[in-house]
């Protein structure tokens, strides 16, 4: 069975710019989470959906935002990229909403120029 | 003060040695405990996954939760070359999926 994958693997922007960044789950699994991982830095938290509901939201500005498909795909949008948003964005799914663990896919890799 | 500590080493040590790897916390709502596996340039891959306090073992790695003095502890016996790679430590309470991880540690095992 296919892992987490996610869409492009590298990406280079200029600030100002939108970026959108897509995830496909674990094939079952109905909840994507989305983190930034700044280099260095363990994984930071941004958005959880489950069943096209947002379940949680971590400390991020409303530049980012995220939504998930019938599909159960999904979608990262940030808007007015800053330097400070270069980083590995990371999909993870898991079967249900809570209670199970996390698999994650390999990431895009963002650099904000 | 961060919710979940780590030493991000880097730790390096000789093929065939026992590694030792920790995380401290501070929310004592947290249940469930991970630790993923990180190459460079790659997504982290899943470990180890254990819920309340206790002991798990799977081949190599062992992990350890206590939870009354909110310390976990990865066990990585017979190591080798390609165990070189970030580590690191997650964790979660009862709602929800929000993981807060550890910085990571960076570990290096040498032939």
């Amino acid at each position: 069975d296919a892992g987490v994958t996610q869409s492009p693997t590298h990406l280079i922007k200029t600030r100002g710019q939108q970026v959108t960044l897509r995830c496909s789950p674990i094939s079952g699994h109905k909840s994507v989470s989305w983190y930034q991982q700044v280099l260095g830095q363990g994984p930071q938290f941004i958005f959880q959906y489950y069943e096209k509901e947002e379940r949680g939201r971590g400390n991020f500005p409303d530049r980012f935002s995220a939504r998930q498909f019938p599909n159960y795909s999904s979608e990262l949008n940030v808007n007015a990229l800053l330097l400070g948003d270069s980083a590995l964005y990371l999909c993870a799914s898991q079967p249900g909403g809570a209670g199970e663990t996390q698999y994650f896919g390999p990431g895009t890799r963002l650099l904000v120029l | 003060q961060k919710e979940v500590e780590q030493d991000p080493g880097p730790l390096s040590v000789p093929e065939g040695a026992i590694v030792s790897l920790n995380c401290t916390y501070s929310n004592s709502a947290f249940q469930y405990f991970m630790w993923y596996r990180q190459y460079s340039r790659k997504g982290p891959e899943l470990l180890m996954y254990t819920y309340s306090s206790g002991n798990k073992e799977d081949g190599r790695f062992t992990a350890q939760v206590d939870k009354s003095s909110k310390y976990i502890s990865l066990f990585i016996r017979d190591s080798q070359p390609s165990d070189s790679a970030t580590y690191l430590c997650a964790m979660r309470n009862n709602q929800g999926g929000k993981l807060i991880f550890g910085q990571g540690t960076e570990l290096s095992v040498k032939p």
